[in-house]
C-alpha cells in the first residue's frame, strides 16, 4: 500500500539554524498538510497546500515557516531560524482529491525535531 | 471554529476487557467528517475510521465499533476484548466542509492513552 514518506526521522539542530523537513506524499494525492505534535500534547494543524500554493494556515505558521513543492514529488517544510519551542514531532499528510474534506488524510511516520 | 474534546486522558484495562473511548465535538458547520486515528508507541498516526455528519449508522469492524450520535455531538469508539497490541494513544479528529472552501484540515482532540495490561 502506498505510504507517505518523511525524512529524516530525527533531526537535531542548534537554535537559530535553518532546518528543512522533507516529505514524499502518496503519488495520486493532491492535498498536502503539515502538522506538529509537541511531546505529550495533541496534534496541531500548521498548513495545507493545494495547487502549488498555501490554502490555509494556522496562527502557529508564522513568517519563520515556509512550504514548498519543488519538483512535483517532494513537499518540504522549512523553519528559517529555529527556536527551542519548535522542538516537536512534525507530521506530513496527504489526501486524495474529490469529495471535499471527506477523504482521510494519510500520515507519514513523522520527523522528530530537537532544537538545542 | 471547531473543537474536539477527549475527556479521558488515560485509560488502563486488563486484556479481554471492553473499553470505550469518548469523543465530543463542536462545530457550527452542518457538513463535517469525524475520524479516529491510532498512534502506537512507535509514533506514527494510523487512520482507523471516518464518519460523515449525515450518516449516523454505527459501524463495526472486527473488535472495533463506533457510535456516532449527532444529538449529543459524540463519536465514541469501543474496543471489544482488548489486547495488549491495542495499547496506543487514540485521537479523535474533525474536519469541515465550509461552503466548499475547506481544504480539510483536521482538528484533533487531546488524545486518550490506552494501556492494556496482560
Amino acid at each position: 500500500e502506498p505510504e507517505v514518506t518523511q525524512t529524516p526521522s530525527h533531526q537535531v539542530t542548534q537554535m537559530g539554524q535553518e532546518v528543512i523537513l522533507r516529505c514524499v506524499p502518496i503519488s495520486n494525492h493532491l492535498y498536502f498538510y503539515w502538522y506538529r505534535q509537541i511531546l505529550g500534547q495533541k496534534v496541531e494543524f500548521l498548513v495545507s497546500f493545494y495547487n502549488n500554493e498555501i490554502s490555509e494556515k494556522s496562527e502557529i505558521f508564522d513568517d519563520q515557516f515556509s512550504v514548498e513543492r519543488p519538483d512535483g514529488s517532494n513537499f518540504t517544510l522549512k523553519i528559517r531560524s529555529t527556536k527551542l519551542e519548535d522542538s516537536a514531532m512534525y507530521f506530513c499528510a496527504s489526501r486524495r482529491p474529490g469529495q471535499g474534506a471527506r477523504q482521510p488524510q494519510h500520515f507519514g511516520d513523522g520527523t522528530r525535531l530537537s532544537i538545542l | 471554529a471547531q473543537k474536539v474534546t477527549q475527556a479521558q486522558t488515560e485509560i488502563s484495562v486488563v486484556e479481554k476487557e471492553d473499553v470505550t473511548l469518548d469523543c465530543v465535538y463542536e462545530t457550527r458547520d452542518t457538513t463535517y467528517y469525524l475520524f479516529w486515528y491510532k498512534q502506537p508507541p512507535s509514533g506514527e498516526l494510523v487512520f482507523l475510521i471516518r464518519r460523515n455528519s449525515f450518516d449516523e449508522q454505527n459501524e463495526i469492524s472486527g473488535r472495533y465499533s463506533w457510535n456516532f450520535q449527532k444529538s449529543t455531538s459524540s463519536f465514541n469508539f469501543t474496543i471489544t476484548a482488548s489486547q495488549v497490541v491495542d495499547s496506543a494513544v487514540y485521537f479523535c479528529a474533525l474536519s469541515v466542509l465550509a461552503g466548499g472552501t475547506s481544504y480539510g484540515k483536521l482538528t484533533f482532540g487531546q488524545g486518550t492513552i490506552l494501556t492494556v495490561h496482560p
